[in-house]
């Protein structure tokens, strides 16, 4: 079964402190992860995704498979992270383009 | 370009009754997926559809049906509606082949059902 756990629903920092979003699948097979994220009154967009290897406005997230956990951190969080954020697990298509399996959410809130 | 464009915004429905949701794809984009978020969960997966067809499916009853047109505009329809069924729909769009990363998604249509 596929599933995404985010263990945090509310998670709160204070600005300049380091942020760590957790994130742990469920999947059999080798699943593509993602972090989503939605700011006030903003659609859901991607953040980043664990094939990029990128840092996106400071965020980062290193797939563990041993552990099967994609969490996301921040070395110093900002004003302007707080925001709502999924992570999300892809696999399981016949092909092309594929299903997202998505955690309940943590929202961050980031306090001066 | 306007993204990905979901109509209406609100509805109320009584149950029992039926529903039908609109979507507008991103341009160059020609695959359609529906996902249900009820409150403070993240979004559940209903279908994806692609060349008019539905591709997959998620664990939704019969209830849940969907449309895509030539245009790759796409209905998602609601029968015999129920209470549980009250939740944001969201649209996402993408090309045959973008993975999860390919994805944009619209701001969803509020659902309530009394």
């Amino acid at each position: 079964a596929q599933r995404v756990t985010q263990p945090e629903k509310l998670l709160s920092v204070f600005k300049g402190a380091p942020v760590e979003l957790k994130c742990n699948y469920s999947y059999s097979g080798s699943p593509e992860l993602f972090w989503y994220v939605q700011y006030s009154r903003q659609r859901l967009q991607l953040l980043l995704r664990h094939i990029s290897r990128e840092s996106i406005k400071g965020f980062t997230a290193d797939l563990n498979k041993g552990e099967t956990s994609f969490h996301l951190k921040k070395p110093f969080a900002q004003e302007e992270d707080s925001a709502m954020y999924y992570c999300a697990l892809s696999g399981g298509s016949i092909q092309g383009a594929q299903k997202l399996v998505f955690g309940q959410g943590t929202r961050l809130t980031i306090n001066p | 370009d306007a993204g990905v464009t979901q109509s209406p915004t609100h509805l109320i429905k009584t149950r029992g009754q039926q529903v039908t949701l609109r979507c507008s794809p991103k341009s160059g984009h020609d695959t359609v997926s529906w996902y249900q978020q009820a409150l403070g969960q993240g979004p559940q997966f209903i279908f994806q559809y692609y060349e008019e067809e539905e591709r997959q499916r998620g664990n939704f009853p019969d209830r849940f049906s969907g449309h895509q047109f030539p245009n790759y505009s796409s209905e998602l329809n609601v029968n015999a509606l129920l209470l549980g069924d009250s939740a944001l729909y969201l649209c996402a769009s993408s090309s045959l082949g973008s993975q999860g990363y390919g994805y944009t998604f619209g701001s969803g249509t509020r659902l309530t059902v009394v």
